[in-house]
C-alpha cells in the first residue's frame, strides 16, 4: 500500500545535538512538506520541496534544515541552533495542490 | 488574526448528538481540508472541499466559498469520533491550519 512512512515515532535528544527526522514516500508525490505542532496551535510550515534537488523555507526554517536528493525521501535535521526543539513533527506529500497525505508524526523531546 | 479560524476550540458531547465544527477563513484557496488527528498523533484526511457539499458515512462537509466558510457535522456521534478535527486551506505552494477543534463524545 501507498503511504508515507515517519520513523522514529519519538525521538530523545540531549540539548546541543543535532537529530534527523525521517520522511519517506512511495505516492510517487512529486511535492513534500514538514510542519511542527505545537500544543493549541496549528501546523507551521518549516520547509517544503516541490521537486528533487530543490526546497523552499517555509514559515519556521531556522534551526532546521532538509535536503531532497531522492523524489521519495525529504529527511529534516533539526539542528542545535532550533531553541525550541520539542514538538510534533509531520510530514506530508502531494501530487497536486488537491491531494495530501500525511504520515504519522515524530514526536521529539529534548532532555 | 490568524488565517483559519476553527470554532470551538473544545466541544464535549453525549454519544448519539449532532456535532457541528466551524471553520471561517480569510485567505483566497485552492481547496479546504478537514483532517482528523487521534491521540497518537498521526493526521487522517477526512475531506478535501473546493465547492458544495461531501458526505462520507456519517460525517458531512459543507463550504460556501463567497462567505468563506466550511462546517463539518458528525450525526449520531459516538465515542470513537473523539478526536481533534483540524480545517485547512490549500494554497499555491502551502496549506494553513486551523488550531483544531478537540472533540470528545461520551457513552
Amino acid at each position: 500500500d501507498g503511504g508515507i512512512t515517519q520513523s522514529p515515532k519519538y525521538l530523545f535528544r540531549k540539548e546541543g545535538q543535532n537529530v534527523t527526522l525521517s520522511c519517506e514516500q512511495n505516492l510517487n508525490h512529486d511535492a513534500m512538506y514538514w510542519y511542527r505542532q505545537d500544543p493549541g496551535q496549528g501546523l507551521r510550515l518549516i520547509y517544503y520541496s516541490q521537486i528533487v534537488n530543490d526546497f523552499q523555507k517555509g514559515d519556521i526554517a531556522e534551526g532546521y534544515s532538509v535536503s531532497r536528493e531522492k523524489k521519495e525521501s525529504f529527511p529534516l535535521t533539526v539542528t542545535s541552533a532550533q531553541k525550541n526543539p520539542t514538538a510534533f513533527y509531520l510530514c506530508a506529500s502531494s501530487l497536486t495542490d488537491y491531494g495530501y497525505t500525511f504520515g504519522s508524526g515524530t514526536r521529539l523531546t529534548v532532555v | 488574526k490568524n488565517e483559519v479560524e476553527q470554532s470551538p476550540q473544545n466541544l464535549t458531547a453525549q454519544e448519539g448528538e449532532f456535532i457541528t465544527i466551524n471553520c471561517s477563513y480569510s485567505v483566497g484557496i485552492s481547496a479546504l481540508h478537514w483532517l482528523q488527528q487521534h491521540p497518537g498523533g498521526g493526521i487522517v484526511s477526512l475531506f478535501m472541499l473546493s465547492s458544495g457539499k461531501k458526505k462520507h458515512g456519517r460525517l458531512i462537509a459543507t463550504i460556501n466559498i463567497q462567505e468563506k466558510h466550511s462546517s463539518l457535522h458528525i450525526t449520531a456521534s459516538h465515542p470513537r469520533d473523539s478526536a481533534v478535527y483540524i480545517c485547512a486551506v490549500g494554497l499555491t505552494n502551502d496549506m494553513r491550519f486551523g488550531a483544531g477543534t478537540r472533540l470528545t463524545v461520551k457513552p
